[in-house]
């Protein structure tokens, strides 16, 4: 099956530091890849789709200017979260659809836990 | 926009069969799919359903009613390692076909 890697697992940082996390498809290639958010014990939030080569789509009440993606490549896609602040704290999760299969299946990276103190 | 119901927990003892029932609201509906979470793990996608009917996957399966706007998860056999945080999620055109999940049902099983 198509694998998604996520790095880093978990990252700690000082408030008002930038956190860059990098999502990787290792063995197809994504076009689109999506960012999650999850709160503890909460549903899973889309937060933007990432699309390789142009401009990612940001979802409404979601800061572009806050959470930076860069989709570079067919198989790179980061989230940078500028300025961190501790209400930033989360459970951050990407996602891509694999060609040949339809955008329902989802594969999901690992997850990064951020904590900003 | 779209909403789901799920119940937000269901506990149930190995070896039994547990239903995890999921209702939505949406406009343009295109399918249904269920995915799994260990806590502190990634979704792991279990299953789809476009049309009405079950979907058997091995011990799990997944059911959907269009008309009814109605769906549900069945795990059959528990087993301890079944324990985790199910999420039904929909997906439609007007959300450009991303599917959009729910709470989620955190499933305890007891020895």
């Amino acid at each position: 099956g198509a694998v998604v890697s996520q790095h880093p697992s978990r990252v700690i940082c000082k408030s008002g530091t930038s956190v860059k996390i990098e999502c990787r498809s290792l063995d197809f290639q994504a076009t689109t890849m999506f960012w999650y958010r999850q709160f503890p014990k909460k549903s899973l939030m889309l937060m933007a789709t990432s699309n390789e080569g142009s401009k990612a789509t940001y979802e409404q009440g979601v800061e572009k200017d806050k959470f930076l993606i860069n989709h570079a490549s067919l198989t790179l896609s980061t989230l940078t979260v500028t300025s961190a602040h501790p209400e930033d704290s989360s459970f951050y999760i990407c996602s891509a659809t694999s060609p040949g299969t339809g955008k329902e299946k989802l594969f999901f990276g690992s997850g990064t836990q951020l904590s900003v103190l | 926009g779209q909403s789901l119901e799920q119940p937000s927990e269901v506990t149930a003892v190995e070896g039994a069969i547990v239903q995890i029932n999921c209702t939505y609201q949406t406009s343009g509906f295109y399918g249904l799919s269920w995915y799994q979470q260990h806590d502190g793990g990634a979704p792991t996608f279990l299953s789809y359903n476009a049309l009405d009917g079950l979907e058997e996957t091995g011990r799990f399966s997944s059911f959907l009613s269009r008309s009814d706007s109605y769906g549900y998860l069945l795990l059959q056999e528990l087993q301890m390692k079944d324990s985790a945080s199910y999420f039904c999620a929909v997906s439609a055109s007007g959300g450009s076909y991303i599917p959009t999940f729910g709470r989620g049902t955190s499933l305890i099983v007891h020895p």
